[in-house]
């Protein structure tokens, strides 16, 4: 069975970092298109970054230079590196595994986990 | 970046068909994923690549995908399908591949 953990969340002040972690199991991380997708208290869904099966990383423009997307094949964990934090990165982190078919120009997410809150306030 | 455009949200009475629109443009050429959100819960994908469903997900929910417009339809509608929706498409050309519509709120009357 597939399963997303995620961890890490909590009340950190602005310009602090935090590191969420999602512990996966019934799949391989390393082949596969991981994702985190954030949510701010009563909005949308906002993509935050993806980590290919490879080594090809990209980031939202509203991440991009303060947060790092990773994994630990050993573990089989996916990690976000949240560094500068500010209040507008207030949200519920999710990740979420990417499914791209062989000869796909598509990706869509099949599981997600069940999210880590982070609040940045003073 | 590619902009996805939903409407706020939709009313819809119980046994009633409901229909939530994605646009964007020449939206036809892209494929497009639809997932529904419950209060206090992850996203659950409802449907992938313009039309397929996932298993466990009842023959009540279809889309198409044609021209500007992208659309889920759910039919006799159940209370319990009163939730967020939300579009995705993927771009993999660009530095930022995953878009998202803003999401609809579906209120079951």
């Amino acid at each position: 069975e597939v399963q997303l953990v995620e961890s890490g969340g909590g009340l950190i002040q602005p310009g602090g970092s935090l590191r969420l972690s999602c512990a996966a199991s019934g799949f391989t991380v390393s082949s596969n298109y991981m994702n985190w997708v954030r949510q701010a208290p009563g909005k949308g869904l906002e993509w935050v970054s993806v980590i290919y099966s490879g080594t090809g990383t990209y980031y939202a423009d509203s991440v991009k230079g303060r947060f790092t997307i990773s994994r630990d094949n050993s573990k089989n964990t996916l990690y976000l590196q949240m560094n500068s934090l500010r209040a507008e990165d207030t949200a519920v982190y999710y990740c979420a595994r990417g499914i791209v078919p062989p000869g796909s120009s598509s990706l869509w997410f099949d599981y997600w986990g069940q999210g880590a809150l982070v609040t940045v306030s003073s | 970046s590619y902009v996805l455009t939903q409407p706020p949200s939709v009313s819809v009475a119980p046994g009633k068909p409901a229909s939530v629109t994605c646009g964007g443009v020449n939206i036809g050429n892209k494929s497009v994923h639809w997932y529904q959100q419950k209060p206090g819960q992850a996203p659950v994908l409802v449907i992938y690549s313009d039309t397929d469903r996932p298993s466990g997900i009842p023959e009540r929910f279809s889309a198409s995908n044609s021209g500007n417009t992208a659309t889920l339809t759910i039919n006799r509608v159940e209370a319990g399908d009163e939730a967020a929706y939300f579009c995705q498409v993927w771009d993999g050309s660009s530095d930022h591949p995953v878009v998202f519509g803003g999401g609809t709120r579906l209120t079951v009357l």
